[in-house]
């Protein structure tokens, strides 16, 4: 049973425009909910996260929405450059049980068009 | 500079020959962790430890070994690989727990034939 889901495998936006990435989780447990970059031949880079106790949280071009009632996230991106294009993973970890365990979804592939 | 480092970064071995992928992070982390990924799948977690000396299970630790006797290191072990381990691997650190950003390493591709 996948827990963290990312339904869109790939996405194509032209540059300037804003860039929506889903994820879906189904462990109420998670509390807390990252968003990682990742270029070929490198490893993830850490992009934004946010806590269970907040719906938002924005870090420039970057802002994160939660909505726990639906059990939902995405990440807002604008406006899109062409340097994002990456793959983007979201994950999922729960502070009161089993700390050390993180869930990731399977990643969205961001394609920015100049 | 802070990084996660990881040797060695390709590997083509056969099946049942010991290997070691070793990780070595210079940030001072509490937590690293250990990660497989297959084509069109996301990162699995097979190994986590929190401290020295305290490692626990992720979602896929069947065939593999780790082991934290210092900070810094953090050794992957695959005793007798096969070929469904073929995969690329990723370790990190993170400061403490999951609720911190991880550093990832540049990945290390397995192949086993």
């Amino acid at each position: 049973d996948q827990q963290v889901k990312q339904n869109s495998p790939s996405l194509s936006v032209q540059e300037g425009r804003i860039s929506i990435l889903n994820c879906d989780y189904t462990n109420s447990m998670f509390d807390y909910f990252l968003w990682y970059k990742k270029y070929p031949a490198e490893g993830p880079t850490f992009l934004i996260s946010i806590s269970s106790i907040k719906d938002k949280n924005e870090d420039g071009r970057f802002t994160v929405f939660l909505n726990k009632s639906a059990k939902h996230l995405s990440l807002h991106i604008v406006p899109s450059q062409p340097g994002d294009s990456a793959v983007y993973f979201c994950a999922a970890s729960g502070r009161s049980t089993n700390a050390g365990k993180s869930t990731f979804g399977d990643g969205t592939t961001l394609t920015v068009k100049p | 500079e802070a990084q996660v480092t990881q040797n060695p970064r390709y590997l083509i071995t056969v099946t049942g020959k010991k290997l070691t992928v070793t990780c070595s992070q210079n940030m001072n982390h509490e937590y690293m962790s250990w990660y497989r990924q297959d084509p069109g799948l996301g990162l699995r977690q097979i190994y986590y430890s929190m401290n020295v000396e305290v490692t626990d299970k992720g979602d896929v630790p069947e065939g593999y070994k780790v082991s934290r006797k210092e900070k810094r290191n953090f050794p992957l072990i695959l005793e007798s690989p096969s070929p469904n381990q073929t995969s690329l691997y990723f370790c990190a650190s993170s400061l403490r727990e999951t609720n911190q950003p991880q550093h990832f390493g540049d990945g290390t591709r397995l192949s086993i034939l």
